[in-house]
């Protein structure tokens, strides 16, 4: 399974576009990339998922180039009950997904 | 219930003692996983389990087995607990008929081993 980095943490604004980078440089062919939202003492809340090029949600966007090797989570408008981590993984279905979740991104939005 | 359940919420365990945490979901998922979060780190997946009767050994399967006897239940038990177990263990599961990888989590057990 490919590993996942991400920057560790992040600061922005209340209604700021925010976009978040994951490299997964050795990303197999049958990887899918799913990104996961998690807020203190509570378990993680899926957000999208891809495969290639860009998809979008009434959440978010997920945007990812070509050769796959990183994916780029985009949220806009950010508002305080934004401010969670934000994690990236890389998965293979196998009937369920076994997945590599990496440390996150620890997204701050001020007011 | 809706979604996913843990128990117990939290417990202090002595080492070397047997503990089995119990997860139940009633969404009908085929696939079912458990992880543990350490302060400040990401998700380690522990075992994973693809439909009942199954299961398959995730990153940190050491010291930790699973069962999957039914659709709904998919209990982890410690054999023998050491305290660098100590940590938040989420369970959680996905409905694999479909290249979806949204899984759905539970609260969380909050295990301290001393």
């Amino acid at each position: 399974l490919a590993k996942t980095t991400q920057p560790i943490s992040m600061d922005s604004y209340e209604g700021q576009e925010v976009n978040i980078t994951c490299s997964h440089n050795n990303i197999a062919t049958n990887d899918y990339i799913t990104w996961y939202q998690q807020f203190p003492s509570q378990g993680p809340r899926f957000i999208i998922q891809g495969y290639k090029t860009k998809v979008t949600n009434e959440v978010a966007s997920l945007f990812i180039p070509a050769d796959r090797k990183s994916s780029t989570l985009s949220l806009p408008r950010v508002s305080l009950s934004d401010t969670a981590v934000y994690y990236c993984l890389v998965g293979v279905f196998t009937g369920g997904f076994k997945t590599i979740f990496g440390a996150g991104t620890r997204l701050f939005v001020k007011a | 219930i809706a979604g996913i359940t843990q128990a117990p919420t939290s417990q202090i365990l002595a080492a070397g003692r047997r503990m089995t945490l119990r997860c139940t979901q009633d969404m009908r998922h085929n696939a079912m996983y458990w992880y543990r979060q350490d302060l400040g780190l990401g998700l380690r997946l522990i075992h994973y389990s693809n439909t009942a009767g199954t299961t398959g050994k995730g990153e940190v399967p050491d010291g930790y087995s699973v069962s999957r006897a039914n659709t709904d239940d998919f209990p982890l038990t410690l054999a023998s607990a050491v305290p660098s177990q100590t940590s938040v263990y989420f369970c959680a599961s996905s409905d694999s008929k479909g290249f979806n990888n949204e899984q759905f989590f539970g609260p969380g057990t909050r295990l301290t081993v001393l």
